[in-house]
């Protein structure tokens, strides 16, 4: 069955850096888009960034476009989330989401927290 | 960027009753390559989303038929026809034709 384990995520300073990673497992990894997708505490949910099935194409949200990137292995059936200059806004539960077609996630970990704080 | 809004944001239902969500985008959602990327997710306190309805009105895999999504262009519903206690969440609809995505707000659906 599909799992998508979600890690890295803790209590980071302002300005300070964090690398989430999710592992994924049940399904040809290397033929699947994978996303990032975050949620404030209490709020709704924000798109982060999209990654190709061959890491030719990223995409981000303008509120981490030049902070953030997303990359993959697909030898290890991994995707991360490398999180630079974080604000009290980027605080969030971080979710990994496979696509099985454009734009339509339909696996979701569980999601990993991360809080910026000083 | 494409903004994408709901209505409306609280939802109490009678059980068995409907209930109808709006969405709204600023933009059209049709696609260069003809297909809509509307989808609609579900919430359940304390759970990940859940896939509901994409491209507009196909419905997942193991979506009970109650959930039905409709529309086109820039305004789209999804429509429950009978709340069960299993759908009180929060419900999305979500943008994937243009970057950056967007989700909507969010409906809070939720049991008189």
């Amino acid at each position: 069955q599909v799992q998508l384990v979600e890690s890295g995520g803790g209590v980071v300073q302002p300005g300070g850096s964090l690398r989430l990673s999710c592992a994924a497992s049940g399904f040809r990894f290397s033929t699947y888009g994978m996303d990032w997708v975050r949620q404030a505490p209490g709020k709704g949910l924000e798109w982060v960034a999209f990654i190709r099935y061959d890491a030719r194409d990223k995409f981000y949200a303008d509120s981490v476009k030049g902070r953030f990137t997303i990359y993959r292995d697909n030898s290890k059936n991994m995707v991360y989330l490398e999180m630079n200059s974080l604000t009290a806004e980027d605080t969030a539960v971080y979710y990994c989401a496979k696509m099985f077609s454009w734009g339509d996630f339909d696996y979701w970990g569980q999601g990993t927290l991360v809080t910026v704080s000083s | 960027d494409i903004v994408m809004t709901q209505t409306p944001l609280s939802s109490p239902v009678t059980l068995g009753q409907p209930a109808s969500i709006s969405c709204r985008s600023s933009q059209s959602l049709v696609h260069s390559d003809g297909n809509t990327y509307l989808s609609w997710l579900q919430q359940r306190p304390g759970q990940p989303p859940r896939l509901l309805i994409y491209k507009v009105s196909d419905r997942f895999s193991g979506v009970p038929d109650r959930f039905t999504g409709s529309g086109a262009g820039t305004d789209f519903t999804l429509k429950i026809s009978r709340v069960e206690a299993e759908d009180v969440g929060v419900y999305y609809c979500m943008q994937a034709t243009q970057f950056p995505w967007a989700f909507g707000q969010g409906t809070k659906v939720e049991i008189k």
